[in-house]
């Protein structure tokens, strides 16, 4: 199993600045994934995110808003820039355990922005 | 777009079984059906899964069709806690596959 720890767990910040949201696992993975999940809907992939290479991105979701960093195997950065009100959702990063097992989450961060 | 159907919600009295079912009818041959559940916005929890054979741990049986168009996630004995939305994914079994979350359905147990 992989525990995760997410920072910070919510916050409330202003339309036009930036959050910077932490994840860290207690065990080296290959790959991790962050995740927004918006009021009252499902999860929905933001992008994947490799050590040593730059991190892949679903549809619909761009690097400069959402820029990930992942400078080693237990560590990484989302941060969701320029924020607007439609971007309060709970972000949650994502690891797999390995071969043919499950993936695991973190708490998640619930993000306001008034 | 996920690959599952669930119905939106369904309601089950504490200490009976719960089944929840799920369509999955272009599953592929090498991708296996998970379930994870989330309880009021937390993290989800894995729950189980399986290929083609029925799955059975300490938290839930799963079910697979004959076909493996469709399953069902039983909860034997349902409590209060078991509420939570439940949702049923299919992927390939190891790592480096993302996870498409559908709507789920929302399980409530009452007492």
């Amino acid at each position: 199993s992989a525990v995760i720890s997410q920072k910070p767990s919510r916050d409330i910040c202003q339309r036009g600045t930036s959050l910077t949201i932490q994840c860290q696992v207690d065990s080296q993975v290959t790959m991790m994934f962050w995740y927004r999940q918006q009021p009252g809907q499902s999860l929905t992939l933001i992008a994947t995110a490799n050590q040593g290479s730059e991190a892949t991105y679903e549809s619909g979701f761009v690097i400069d808003k959402f820029p990930i960093s992942r400078p080693n195997l237990t560590f990484s950065t989302l941060t969701v820039s320029n924020m607007s009100p439609e971007d309060s959702s709970i972000y949650l990063c994502s690891v797999e355990g390995g071969v043919n097992t499950e993936a695991f989450f973190g708490q998640g961060t619930r993000l306001t922005v008034v | 777009d996920a690959k599952t159907t669930q119905p939106p919600s369904m309601d089950c009295a504490e200490g009976r079984a719960a089944n929840l079912p799920c369509n999955h009818s272009t599953i592929s041959g090498n991708e296996y059906v998970y379930w994870y559940r989330q309880i009021h916005s937390q993290g989800p929890q894995y729950i189980i899964h399986g290929l083609k054979n029925n799955e059975t741990n300490e938290m839930a049986s799963l079910i697979i069709t004959e076909d493996r168009k469709s399953s069902t996630l039983i909860l034997p004995h349902a409590t209060l806690r078991d509420t939570a939305v439940y949702y049923c994914i299919v992927r390939v079994g190891w790592g480096s596959e993302k996870l498409v979350f559908g709507k789920g359905t929302k399980l409530t147990v009452n007492p």
